[in-house]
C-alpha cells in the first residue's frame, strides 16, 4: 500500500547549489501536484502536472525553478541556485483524476535548508 | 490576500469532548471544501471534505459543517482523542471551474486533546 513516495525527506543546500526534490505518485496516479510550505504558513500550489506535461505552473516562480513530470519515473522539483528564502518544506500530492471533486493524497514531504 | 482563514492557530481540548475547527473563506467562487490533518515531519493526511451542494458531511467521529451565506464551515470531532492532537488544515478550491485542482489552505489550527 505505497503512497505518494518523496525523497530524500531532508537537503541541505548551500545559497547557490541546486535542490532536486523527487516524487514518485500512488501507484495508478497520473496527476502529480506541489505545494511548498514556508513556516507559520498553510501550503501554496506550485505546478500541476500530468505525465510529460505542465498543466499549470501559475504558482511557481518564474526564476530559477522548474519541474518535469517523465514518461518513465519520478516528478522531479528542480531548484537552482538556492537562496535562503527557498528553504521550506515541499509537498508533492497525487490524484487519480483531476475532475470534479479531487482529493488529493500527500507525501511526507522535503525539508529543504538553505545555509 | 488570504482567500481560506483559520483565525485560532490553537485550539486544547478534553478527551471526550467535542473539538470544533473553524474556517472562513472569502472566495465566493469556491465550491469544494476539504479537511487535512498533519502530524508533525508528516504529510497532511486527508480528512473529509464537502461540496457546496451540501451543508453537512459526516464520516464517523468527523463531521463538517458549511454555511454558504456565511462563507464558513467548521470541523467537529466527537468525542475528541488524544490521537487526534495534530494540526488542521482547511483546504478549498473551484471544484467545478478550470483549475479544480488548485487547492487553497489555511494556516492551520494545531489541536490538542489532553488525557
Amino acid at each position: 500500500n505505497a503512497g505518494v513516495m518523496q525523497n530524500p525527506r531532508h537537503l541541505v543546500r548551500r545559497r547557490g547549489q541546486e535542490a532536486r526534490l523527487r516524487c514518485s505518485p500512488m501507484k495508478g496516479h497520473s496527476h502529480v501536484y506541489w505545494y511548498r510550505q514556508l513556516p507559520e504558513e498553510g501550503l501554496k500550489f506550485m505546478v500541476y502536472l500530468q505525465k510529460e506535461n505542465i498543466i499549470d505552473e501559475s504558482g511557481m516562480p518564474k526564476e530559477r525553478f522548474s519541474a518535469e513530470f517523465p514518461k518513465e519515473g519520478p516528478s522531479i522539483l528542480r531548484i537552482q541556485q538556492v537562496v535562503r528564502g527557498d528553504s521550506a518544506a515541499y509537498f508533492c500530492a497525487s490524484s487519480l483524476s483531476s475532475g470534479g471533486a479531487v482529493i488529493q493524497y500527500f507525501g511526507a514531504g522535503t525539508r529543504l535548508s538553505v545555509l | 490576500d488570504q482567500q481560506v482563514k483559520q483565525n485560532s492557530p490553537s485550539l486544547s481540548v478534553q478527551e471526550g469532548r467535542i473539538s470544533i475547527l473553524n474556517c472562513d473563506y472569502t472566495n465566493s467562487m469556491f465550491d469544494y471544501f476539504l479537511w487535512y490533518k498533519k502530524y508533525p515531519a508528516e504529510g497532511p493526511t486527508f480528512l473529509i471534505s464537502i461540496s457546496s451542494i451540501k451543508d453537512k458531511n459526516e464520516d464517523g467521529r468527523f463531521t463538517v459543517f458549511l454555511n454558504k451565506s456565511a462563507k464558513h464551515l467548521s470541523l467537529h470531532i466527537v468525542p475528541s482523542q488524544p490521537g487526534d492532537s495534530a494540526v488542521y488544515f482547511c483546504a478549498a478550491s473551484v471544484g467545478s471551474g478550470g483549475s479544480n485542482y488548485k487547492l487553497t489552505f489555511g494556516k492551520g489550527t494545531l489541536l490538542t486533546v489532553n488525557p
